[in-house]
């Protein structure tokens, strides 16, 4: 079965600094999700990238998905307190046909924490 | 528009008890999940709903866990006989289509004492 690991486990930045988060694939990504947890609440959709070399941003995040290297990369510039959370990344599994359907696979998770 | 609803938010049980978990969908979702969070396992797939059907019950980790669709809309999780083991926090999900972005609720936390 595929696995995802993140790295790191939990990063502690400044505000203002940037920052990487990154998930990396035991088998080959057919799309990868971005999504981001509160402590306390369910998860709020980022980002998905579904093609090789994809790049996506919304405000100051970027994600990038790396085919080649089954990996994806979710970038944060001039981080803010806002931003401090669980980063979760996920992909999805391929049915009989060949096609991708919903059910996802998720990595451990990054616990990010940003100070003022 | 209404998110993904799920109740109750907190549920706090005795070891054996059964107990029913309820997830409420956006509206026009056909795709249903439900996952479970916990600390020793991370966040992991239980069953998939597509309309009132269960293509994939690949994840429920054992026979005391039960879920139903009805009327392609509203889910319930059962879990009979609770365990201790059980006790984590519970997340639904719906797709507009099985390929497409999921969007959680905010999940019931279950204690299992």
């Amino acid at each position: 079965s595929q696995e995802l690991e993140q790295s790191p486990q939990s990063l502690i930045v400044q505000e203002g600094k940037n920052l990487t988060i990154n998930c990396t694939s035991s088998k080959t990504l057919y799309g990868l999700y971005w999504y981001k947890q509160k402590y306390g609440e369910g998860l709020i959709f980022l980002m998905m990238l579904q093609k090789g070399g994809e790049e996506k941003s919304h405000e100051k995040i970027t994600a990038k998905l790396d085919e080649k290297k089954q990996q994806s990369s979710l970038h944060i510039t001039a981080s803010q307190p806002s931003h401090a959370g669980i980063y979760l990344c996920g992909s999805p599994s391929i049915g009989a046909g060949g096609t991708s359907y919903g059910k996802l696979t998720f990595g451990q998770g990054t616990i990010l924490t940003v100070h003022p | 528009g209404a998110g993904v609803s799920q109740s109750p938010s907190n549920k706090v049980t005795e070891k054996g008890k059964d107990v029913e978990l309820r997830c409420d969908p956006i509206s026009g979702h056909t795709a249903l999940y439900w996952y479970r969070q916990s600390l020793g396992q991370g966040l992991e797939f239980l069953i998939y709903f597509q309309g009132n059907s269960a293509p994939d019950k690949s994840g429920l980790p054992s026979d005391r866990f039960s879920a139903e669709r009805t009327g392609g809309s509203v889910s319930t999780l059962t879990i009979q006989r609770t365990q201790q083991e059980d006790s984590a926090v519970y997340l639904c999900a719906s797709s507009l289509e099985g390929q497409e972005t999921q969007y959680f609720g905010p999940g019931t936390r279950l204690l299992v004492l």
